[in-house]
């Protein structure tokens, strides 16, 4: 299956700063990468869709502005969260697949804002 | 909106026992429907993918299978080890291609 490399694995920041986390698919070329984030004990929600070269697709209730997708290449998206708070602690995963095909995930990043 | 339910939400069994985690979708147009198994603290491992036109997967120890029509997934472990201690993901495909996941089962296999 397909190798996803997410860096990195944990962050610590400041609240008030922005952190950038990346998504690297290794050995598949990803016109789309999905971004989620599970809070503890919570399951995996679907933040945003990231689009090879084209603008980032939001779920209800995702601050566009707050988490920004870059999507700029077939093997990469990155996923910034500025102006970070507390509540903006969380795990968040990327996965790469679509259609009918299977879904692989990276490693995921533990953000703890202080 | 399609919603996954996973019961039970926390399991023990001695170690070689067979064991079977239940999953529910309320909205039976999926794709596919896939396990994962999450480590604390880690990402996810795709352990089985079903599509919607199947109705089982087999992979060593670990059997899934679908009833798209009643929203119904079950996912078989056979002589559970404590290596199998995890939570247990299942997630369904809908139309816009992004996965809708349960709750998980958290699974302790005693030694």
């Amino acid at each position: 299956g397909a190798v996803v490399s997410q860096h990195p694995s944990w962050v610590i920041c400041k609240s008030g700063t922005s952190v950038k986390i990346e998504c690297r698919s290794l050995d598949f070329q990803a016109t789309t990468m999905f971004w989620y984030r599970q809070f503890p004990k919570q399951s995996l929600m679907l933040m945003a869709t990231s689009n090879e070269g084209s603008k980032a697709t939001y779920e209800q209730g995702v601050e566009k502005d707050k988490f920004l997708i870059n999507h700029a290449s077939l093997t990469l998206s990155t996923l910034t969260v500025t102006s970070a708070h507390p509540e903006d602690s969380s795990f968040y995963i990327c996965s790469v697949g679509q259609g009918g095909t299977e879904a692989f995930f990276g490693q995921g990043t533990r953000l703890t804002v202080v | 909106k399609q919603e996954v339910t996973q019961i039970p939400a926390a399991l023990s069994v001695p170690e070689g026992e067979n064991l079977v985690l239940n999953c529910s979708f309320t909205d039976s147009a999926i794709y596919n429907l896939q396990w994962f198994r999450q480590d604390p603290g880690k990402g996810l491992t795709s352990l089985l993918l079903i599509q919607s036109s199947q109705r089982e997967q087999t992979s060593g120890r670990l059997n899934a299978s679908l009833d798209k029509s009643s929203g119904r997934s079950t996912l078989y472990i056979a002589a559970s080890q404590p290596g199998d201690s995890a939570t247990y993901l299942c997630a369904v495909r809908g139309g816009a291609n992004n996965l809708f996941f349960g709750t998980g089962t958290r699974l302790t296999v005693i030694p």
